[in-house]
C-alpha cells in the first residue's frame, strides 16, 4: 500500500537553530510532493510542493525542501528556526498522477525553545 | 490568497442526529473538494472526492451511506453525517482545489470542523 511515513514524532529545536523534518514515501512513480504546517485554529498552509524539475524548491517563511528519489525522501529544512515555526508539520503525496487526492504522514510537532 | 471556510467550526449533538458541515471556497472556484479525517493526534485521512455536478468517490472504507456529500456549486460542498454515533467524533477537514489560472490544480485547506458526537 501507499504510504508516507514522517520517523519523527515530535521535534525540540532552541530558537536560532536548523531544522530538517524527514519525510519518506513508498516507491511511487513521478509523485507529487507536499509539506503543510498547521496551527491550531488555523487550516492547513501550504509550504511548499514538488512536482518536477530541480529537486531543490524553496517555499514560503524560508523552508525548503529536497526531493530524493533514490532514498524515496522529501525532507523539510530550514537554516534558522524562529518561535513562530512551532507547530504540527505534514508531509503529504499524491500518488495518483496529480488528481489531488493525498496521503499524509503522521505530522511532527515542531517545538522551539527560546 | 484564497480561502477556504468550514461551518461550523464547532458541532456537539445527540446520539442518532444527523450533522451538516458546510465548505466554501470564498474566492475561487473549485471543481473538486476533499473531505478528510483526523484523529486526535494523528493524520489526515481522506475520506472522499466531491466533484461539482456529479456524485462523490469516497476511499475504501469510507460508508458513502453514512457521510453524504454534496457539491451543488463550484464554491459549496457539504458533509452530512447521518445517525452520528460517539464514534463518528473527529474533526472533520475540507480542502479546495483551483479549477483554472496561475494556481491551478493548488489545494487550500478549510480550518476544521470539530464534531463531538454525545
Amino acid at each position: 500500500a501507499q504510504s508516507v511515513t514522517q520517523p519523527d514524532i515530535h521535534i525540540t529545536v532552541s530558537e536560532g537553530a536548523s531544522l530538517e523534518l524527514r519525510c519518506n514515501y513508498s516507491y511511487g512513480a513521478t509523485p507529487y510532493l507536499f509539506w503543510y504546517v498547521q496551527s491550531p485554529g488555523q487550516g492547513l498552509q501550504l509550504l511548499l510542493k514538488y512536482f518536477s524539475g530541480d529537486t531543490l524548491v524553496q517555499g514560503i517563511k524560508g523552508f525548503e525542501a529536497e526531493f530524493k528519489r533514490s532514498q524515496s525522501s522529501f525532507n523539510l529544512r530550514k537554516p534558522s528556526v524562529h518561535w513562530s515555526d512551532a507547530a504540527e508539520y505534514f508531509c503529504a503525496v499524491d500518488f495518483s498522477g496529480n488528481t489531488g487526492k493525498l496521503i499524509f504522514g503522521q505530522g511532527t510537532t515542531l517545538q522551539v525553545k527560546p | 490568497g484564497a480561502v477556504v471556510s468550514q461551518h461550523p467550526s464547532r458541532v456537539i449533538c445527540k446520539s442518532g442526529t444527523s450533522v451538516k458541515i458546510e465548505c466554501r471556497s470564498l474566492d475561487f472556484q473549485a471543481t473538486t473538494m476533499f473531505w478528510y479525517r483526523q484523529f486526535p493526534k494523528q493524520s489526515l485521512m481522506l475520506m472522499a472526492t466531491s466533484n461539482e455536478g456529479s456524485k462523490a468517490t469516497y476511499e475504501q472504507g469510507v460508508e458513502k451511506d453514512k457521510f453524504l456529500i454534496n457539491h451543488a456549486s463550484l464554491t459549496l460542498s457539504t458533509l452530512t453525517v447521518t445517525s452520528a454515533h460517539p464514534e463518528d467524533s473527529s474533526f472533520y477537514i475540507c480542502s479546495a482545489r483551483i479549477s483554472g489560472g496561475v494556481r491551478a490544480d493548488t489545494q487550500y485547506f478549510g480550518p476544521g470542523t470539530r464534531l463531538t458526537v454525545l
